[in-house]
């Protein structure tokens, strides 16, 4: 099995709700990633969990807030985001988080935020 | 000046062509150089990935590095209309983190 799943496909959130994205992959990868993307815009580096532990957050605002329950889930906490928050949010997962790991993406959730 | 810089196009090649994608980086020391394929509303797709200077072939896709020019290249042999998408070069640069830094991605159009 080398997929990567999310869910939910889509969500539509208004500014003062609380909501989770899940990511799993069985592939016995111990790096896990989440990016977001905007439109016309490469991926962006949100969060790096290796090993089940947070090894990278690039300055991403609370109101975003990832979990790594173990090494095969990845989740994303969403709480009072705004509407500019709306994007693609990717997760991703490789080997191990050194440099020459492939990282391979799941399908995305496209989060709108009202 | 960005750290991974691509043209963003949009390449148009007619069908069967052979479509030349380019890429160059700043990060001297970079060592991982990947290529990702991304259509529409869909999520990146890992194609290619090279380490060393030369070239990688795998089916119509063939990826060449060259660190001393710092530079990274796709081809796409024998083009077809399935391959128009935007195609985002990839770096992860010293810090060995596994930090993926994307260019702005080239779209590709290749025409029946």
């Amino acid at each position: 099995d080398t997929e990567v799943t999310q869910t939910p496909k889509h969500l539509v959130m208004g500014m003062t709700n609380k909501k989770s994205l899940k990511c799993e992959q069985h592939m016995g990868h111990r790096a896990m990633y989440w990016y977001k993307q905007k439109a016309k815009k490469p991926p962006e580096l949100m969060f790096v969990y290796s090993y089940e532990k947070l090894s990278i957050n690039e300055s991403v605002p609370s109101r975003f807030s990832p979990e790594c329950p173990n090494s095969s889930l990845l989740n994303l906490h969403l709480h009072a985001l705004q509407p500019e928050d709306s994007a693609l949010y990717l997760c991703a997962s490789s080997q191990g988080s050194a440099t020459y790991n492939e990282q391979f993406f799941g399908p995305g959730t496209r989060l709108t935020v009202l | 000046q960005k750290e991974v810089e691509q043209n963003s196009g949009p390449l148009s090649v007619p069908e069967g062509a052979i479509a030349s994608l380019n890429c160059t980086y700043s990060d001297r020391v970079s060592q991982s150089f990947f290529w990702y394929r991304q259509y529409s509303g869909k999520s990146p797709e890992l194609i290619m990935s090279i380490y060393s200077n030369g070239d990688k072939e795998d089916g119509r896709f063939t990826a060449q590095l060259n660190k001393a020019s710092q530079y990274v290249s796709l081809l796409i042999r024998d083009s077809q209309p399935s391959d128009s998408a935007t195609y985002l070069c990839a770096v992860i640069g010293s810090s060995n983190t596994g930090k993926l830094i994307f260019g702005q991605g080239t779209t590709l159009q290749v025409k029946p």
